[in-house]
């Protein structure tokens, strides 16, 4: 089975410049995730989907993030402009349908700001 | 809004030692618990669940974790550990119904040969 593919692995940056994650699921789930791993601390959660829906993005900084899922299957996160604390592993998970579920996640993108 | 706690951040041991890891969550509903394992230059891996049933739940490569309700804990044991154990491990929760997952900050285990 594929795993949750994500691009680039690595990008470097300088603040205030702008920069885009892709993420292609594993087929037939669902639920897509986009977590940020900042250094020496555990994944926070930015923005679920549901299918193309969003479900909870009480956590995404709106001012300069977004992320879409068209077509309800690969998905897009964007940051603009970006900011030297942006600096993290950005995660992609997904989980298929169904109550209680595991999510599998990517390798990640490292993002240095800079 | 769920929340996790784990403790010791650095453990350094040696092999054939034993290895426990403690998790305590806050939420006063009913949850789901995990434990991800992250190995060097890899992706997060999922360890061991549980949802219902058995308190003691048993994952792979040796690992195995205990539910403990009225401690609102669910500790990551292993007997013996082995140099390929050296990872990173993380405690996660969600709530019942609700897939988003509440990670803790992890534990970083280094096995000495």
């Amino acid at each position: 089975e594929a795993g949750v593919a994500q691009s680039p692995r690595y990008k470097i940056i300088e603040k205030r410049q702008s920069v885009a994650f892709w993420c292609n699921p594993i087929s037939g789930h669902a639920t897509l995730y986009w977590y940020q791993q900042i250094l020496g601390q555990g994944p926070k959660l930015l923005i679920q989907f549901q299918n193309n829906g969003v479900v909870d993005d009480s956590q995404l900084p709106k001012d300069r993030f977004s992320a879409e899922r068209l077509k309800g299957v690969d998905s897009t996160l964007k940051i603009q402009p970006a900011k030297l604390e942006d600096s993290a592993v950005y995660l992609c998970a997904s989980s298929p349908p169904g109550g209680e579920a595991e999510a599998f996640f990517g390798q990640g993108t490292r993002l240095t700001v800079v | 809004a769920q929340s996790v706690s784990q403790h010791n951040h650095h453990v350094i041991l040696s092999e054939a030692a034993s290895l426990e890891l403690g998790c305590n969550y806050s939420y006063g509903g009913t949850v789901n618990l995990f434990w991800y394992v992250q190995y060097p230059g890899q992706h997060l891996q999922l360890l061991l669940k549980y949802f219902s049933g058995d308190p003691l739940v048993k994952g792979i490569k040796g690992f195995e974790a205990e539910f403990i309700k009225s401690k609102f804990s669910f500790n990551l044991r292993k007997p013996s550990v082995q140099w390929s154990d050296t990872a990173e491990y993380f405690c996660a929760v969600n709530a019942r119904g609700n897939n988003r997952l509440a990670f803790g900050k992890g534990n970083q285990v280094v096995v000495i040969p």
